[in-house]
């Protein structure tokens, strides 16, 4: 199975901060399209989780473009700009390039 | 728009078989590359993935419970059911489906306990 290891397991910030989360994968997800399979998910306290960014660094619709996704093969950052009270939960990384698909144990993103 | 609803028993005993249903609109299933899959979260956990029904139904399954888990689809009603055998206590946790993973249902609360 591939690994997901997501650092740091919790931030605390202050609201204005930026922040990065990172996610590095045990094999490359780089899958035989040519296209790499690595998502972002927000789970906000209570709530589903909600997808944010595809394919490394595709936007959903409606995410602001405060959030940002880099990275390749086996190494990806999220990037919050600004952070609002709204995007505070815990955020997972997970690839669907290999079976089977994989999550990170997840950041918690706090207040400071 | 596009809802998913996922319903299950809410309780069950060890030993049982937990069938879950999710109940979607705004898409449809027999439309290609769409996927709908289940996750779980035990409580205060992490996500886990357990399996996903390809529109050209394709199956894929978790090794870690494949034994135990059978996913099928009623495209006609816009349904998606996971039914997963011999539960015991570590398969409490929240049920989740969801579409492409861009869209997920509310999820549904499972307990196993005797």
């Amino acid at each position: 199975d591939v690994v997901m290891t997501q650092t740091p397991p919790s931030l605390s910030v202050a609201i204005g901060q930026s922040v990065s989360i990172s996610c590095k994968s045990s094999q490359s997800l780089v899958y035989s399209d040519g296209k790499t399979y690595l998502h972002w998910l927000l789970q906000s306290s209570g709530r589903s989780p909600k997808r944010l960014i595809y394919q490394v660094s595709n936007l959903d619709s409606g995410v602001p473009d405060r959030f940002s996704g880099t990275g390749s093969q086996k190494d990806f950052t999220l990037k919050i700009s600004r952070v609002e009270a709204k995007d505070l939960g815990v955020y997972y990384c997970a690839q669907t390039t290999h079976f089977p698909w994989t999550f990170g144990g997840g950041t918690k993103l706090e207040l400071k | 728009q596009v809802t998913l609803k996922e319903s299950g028993p809410g309780i069950l005993q060890p030993s049982q078989t937990l069938s879950l249903t999710c109940s979607f609109s705004g898409f449809l299933l027999s439309a290609s590359s769409v996927g709908v899959g289940w996750i779980r979260q035990p409580s205060g956990k992490g996500l886990e993935w357990l399996a996903t029904i390809g529109w050209e139904d394709v199956k894929h399954y978790n090794p870690s419970l494949k034994s135990r888990l059978t996913i099928s689809k009623d495209t006609s009603n816009n349904q998606v059911f996971l039914k997963i055998t011999s539960v015991d206590t570590a398969d409490t946790g929240t049920y989740y489906c969801a579409h492409n993973w861009e869209y997920w249902g509310q999820g549904v609360m499972v307990t196993v306990s005797s």
